[in-house]
């Protein structure tokens, strides 16, 4: 199947420091990257939609300057956590879907990274 | 904003037992998706069922799908220790633009 490669895997910043994390579709090229926030034992709430070539869409609710989207090529999309704050401490995780005749429609997840804020 | 509601939210089981979670979720929707998630890694995709299906099966996994209560099982028969993950369904909502997904039911196998 599809991989979806995220780095780094785990993050310790300061506070105020700024965080960027990676996400690229290894063997295959993604348009669209997806990336969620994860809570301790909660679900993946979706943080926005990462589109090759123009702006990134958000979800209601989430920061658009606190959280900078970049999906500068077909098999990268990074996620900037600007300006980090304790409560920004999480597990952020990317997935990406194949399009075209061969897509199943499921989603390739990255291995997540867990960011804390000191 | 969250489209699945799954319950249980934790199921404990002997090994050998069938486990069974549910999802219900609120808008139409192109298809429906199982996903499963060790603690702490990415999630892994089970199954995808499309709506105007009702029954699929995949191994040990058996998904349904009831459109019209807005709804979908899925069965794990012949539970592992090695089935002790998170599991998570996922709606493609409306447009079929984005994953949403539910809050999971936590599964735990003893052996």
């Amino acid at each position: 199947g599809a991989v979806v490669s995220q780095h780094p895997s785990r993050v310790i910043c300061k506070s105020g420091t700024s965080v960027k994390i990676e996400c690229r579709s290894l063997d295959f090229q993604a348009t669209t990257m997806f990336w969620y926030r994860q809570f301790p034992k909660k679900s993946l709430m979706l943080m926005a939609t990462s589109n090759e070539g123009s702006k990134a869409t958000y979800e209601q609710g989430v920061e658009k300057d606190k959280f900078l989207i970049n999906h500068a090529s077909l098999t990268l999309s990074t996620l900037t956590v600007t300006s980090a704050h304790p409560e920004d401490s999480s597990f952020y995780i990317c997935s990406a879907w194949t399009v075209g005749p061969r897509s199943t429609g499921e989603l390739f997840f990255g291995e997540g990274s867990r960011l804390t804020v000191l | 904003s969250q489209q699945g509601e799954e319950d249980p939210q934790a199921l404990s089981i002997q090994e050998g037992e069938n486990a069974t979670m549910n999802c219900s979720y609120k808008t139409s929707i192109n298809n429906l998706q199982w996903y499963r998630q060790n603690s702490g890694r990415g999630l892994v995709h089970l199954i995808l069922i499309r709506s105007n299906e009702r029954e699929k099966h995949s191994g040990r996994l058996r998904v349904t799908l009831d459109t019209s209560k807005k709804s979908s099982s899925l069965l794990i028969t012949a539970s592992r220790a090695a089935d002790t993950a998170s599991y998570f369904c996922a709606t493609d909502g409306r447009y079929g633009n984005k994953l949403v997904f539910g809050a999971g039911t936590i599964l735990r196998v003893k052996s």
